[in-house]
């Protein structure tokens, strides 16, 4: 079976650097997306890993480590805009994705 | 300007009654997906379709269906026999490479009256 964990809940100040880690456990893998999800909204697609490493853009970068089955999505200079839910996604080689449950970031002034 | 648009945005079911959600995209896409939202669930696949007449069956169909008459629409249909239809329906789109990000539509809330 296919199993992506994310913390629930986090919070953060504005300005403040936040990281958000997301653990999988999948039958395959083909590569590992973030996406950002405002309340009642689309989600929006943020950053795509298929390589261990660090991607970097603007002020969200996202890093894997395959082996370890392991994804993290760092936000820096936090801004208010910034309070959202953010969903870890797996390819695992069927052509579809699964979803973490999302992790609700709360960002307080 | 490309984009998928759902509509309704917000749809209201009674007891024993089917309803279609609209999904239809501009982006030419080949692939597209109706995913289904509840609180603390995160997104579930419910069917996705790579081609033009064919789809597959995600991991909670039942109780629903669609169709891929054209590349552009891909609608899904809330039956009677699905009991618990109340969430926020998403459909997306992609390019059906490994790659690519999929693209959502702005959502139907369905609510049962």
């Amino acid at each position: 079976g296919q199993n992506i964990d994310q913390p629930t809940e986090m919070t953060a100040t504005e300005g403040a650097i936040v990281q958000i880690n997301c653990t999988y456990q999948t039958s395959g893998f083909n590569g590992l997306f973030w996406y950002q999800q405002h309340a009642g909204e689309a989600p929006t697609f943020l950053s795509y890993n298929v390589l261990d490493g660090l991607e970097e853009k603007g002020r969200f970068s996202s890093f894997l480590s395959r082996s370890k089955g392991y994804s993290y999505l760092l936000l820096k200079e936090l801004q208010m805009k910034d309070s959202a839910s953010y969903l870890c996604a797996v390819n695992s080689g069927y052509s579809t994705l699964t979803f973490g449950k999302g992790t609700m970031l709360l960002v307080s002034p | 300007d490309g984009g998928i648009t759902q509509s309704p945005k917000y749809l209201f079911r009674k007891e024993g009654q089917n309803v279609t959600l609209s999904c239809e995209q501009n982006l030419n896409h080949d692939a597209m997906y109706w995913y289904r939202q509840d609180p603390g669930q995160g997104l579930r696949l419910i069917y996705y379709s790579q081609i033009v007449n064919d789809f597959q069956k995600g991991d909670i169909a039942e109780g629903y269906s669609v169709s891929r008459e054209k590349k552009e629409s891909f609608p899904l249909t809330v039956t009677s026999a699905q009991k618990n239809p109340t969430a926020f329906y998403l459909c997306a789109s992609s390019t059906d490479r490994n790659n690519q990000p999929q693209h959502f539509g702005d959502g139907t809330r369905l609510s049962i009256l």
